[in-house]
C-alpha cells in the first residue's frame, strides 16, 4: 500500500494563478482532510470530506475549493493564489470515527505564492 | 471550534532525561484523544489513540495517560534520545464533533541534545 500520496511535492505560483493539489489514498478510507501548516499555528483544517461526493468547510476554507469525485481522491483547488496561501499543505485520511481511528497523513505539499 | 491546549510549547532536554508534556481538552462529550509524532520535513504519524478514562498506552520508551473527567492527557518519554526530537501533537474528537473531525493542539516541540 502506498498509503496517502500528494501531488505535487513542491510548487511556486505567482499571485493570481490557479492550481490543484491532488491527494490519493489506497486504504479505502471514507474520511479525507486537507490541512495547512504555518509556523506557530499548528495544523489548521481547510476542508474535509466524509465520503464520495460530499465536502465540508473546516476552520480556514476561504480561498480554497475541494472536490471528492472518487472515494480515493480528494482535490484542493486554489482559484486565485495569494501570498497568504504560502504554506505546507497536508492531506490525511481515516476510517469512520468508530473506535477513534487514527489519521494517516500524506508527505505534504510545499506551496510558495510570490 | 474546540480548544485543545498543549504545554509547554517547546522543550529542550539532554539525552537520557525523562520528560513529559500535557494536552488539555474539553471534558464534556469526550470521544477520543490522539497523539501524533511529527518529525521535521516529514508528516505526522500516530502514536496513540485513547478512548477510555484511565487509558494508559505504551510504545517503547513513550507512554501516555488519559483523564477524560478533568480533560487532560500526559505524554511521557523515558530516557530521551536525540531521535525523539520532534513535535508532538495531540488531537481531540468529541461525540458532537461533525463527522469525526479532529481538533489539533499546536504541539510541543521537543529537542533532545546529545
Amino acid at each position: 500500500n502506498a498509503g496517502v500520496t500528494q501531488t505535487p511535492k513542491f510548487r511556486v505560483l505567482k499571485t493570481g494563478q490557479s492550481m490543484t493539489l491532488l491527494c490519493a489514498q489506497d486504504m479505502n478510507h471514507e474520511y479525507m482532510y486537507w490541512y495547512r501548516q504555518d509556523p506557530g499555528m499548528g495544523l489548521r483544517l481547510i476542508h474535509y470530506s466524509v465520503g464520495e461526493g460530499t465536502t465540508a468547510k473546516g476552520e480556514v476554507p476561504d480561498g480554497y475549493n475541494v472536490s471528492r469525485l472518487k472515494k480515493q481522491n480528494f482535490l484542493l483547488g486554489l482559484e486565485s493564489a495569494a501570498p497568504s496561501q504560502t504554506s505546507v499543505y497536508f492531506c490525511a485520511s481515516r476510517l469512520p470515527r468508530t473506535g477513534g481511528n487514527e489519521q494517516f497523513f500524506g508527505p505534504g505539499t510545499r506551496l510558495t505564492v510570490l | 471550534i474546540l480548544n485543545v491546549e498543549q504545554s509547554p510549547q517547546s522543550l529542550h532536554v539532554q539525552e537520557g532525561d525523562s520528560t513529559n508534556f500535557t494536552c488539555s481538552f474539553p471534558s464534556s462529550n469526550f470521544y477520543a484523544l490522539h497523539w501524533y509524532r511529527w518529525e521535521t520535513a516529514k508528516s505526522p504519524e500516530a502514536l496513540f489513540v485513547m478512548t477510555l478514562n484511565g487509558d494508559e498506552k505504551k510504545k517503547g520508551r513513550i507512554s501516555a495517560t488519559l483523564n477524560t473527567k478533568e480533560g487532560y492527557s500526559y505524554l511521557y518519554i523515558k530516557g530521551s534520545q536525540p531521535e525523539d526530537s520532534a513535535t508532538y501533537l495531540c488531537a481531540f474528537t468529541d461525540r458532537g464533533s461533525t463527522l469525526g473531525r479532529l481538533y489539533f493542539g499546536r504541539g510541543t516541540q521537543l529537542t533532545v541534545w546529545p
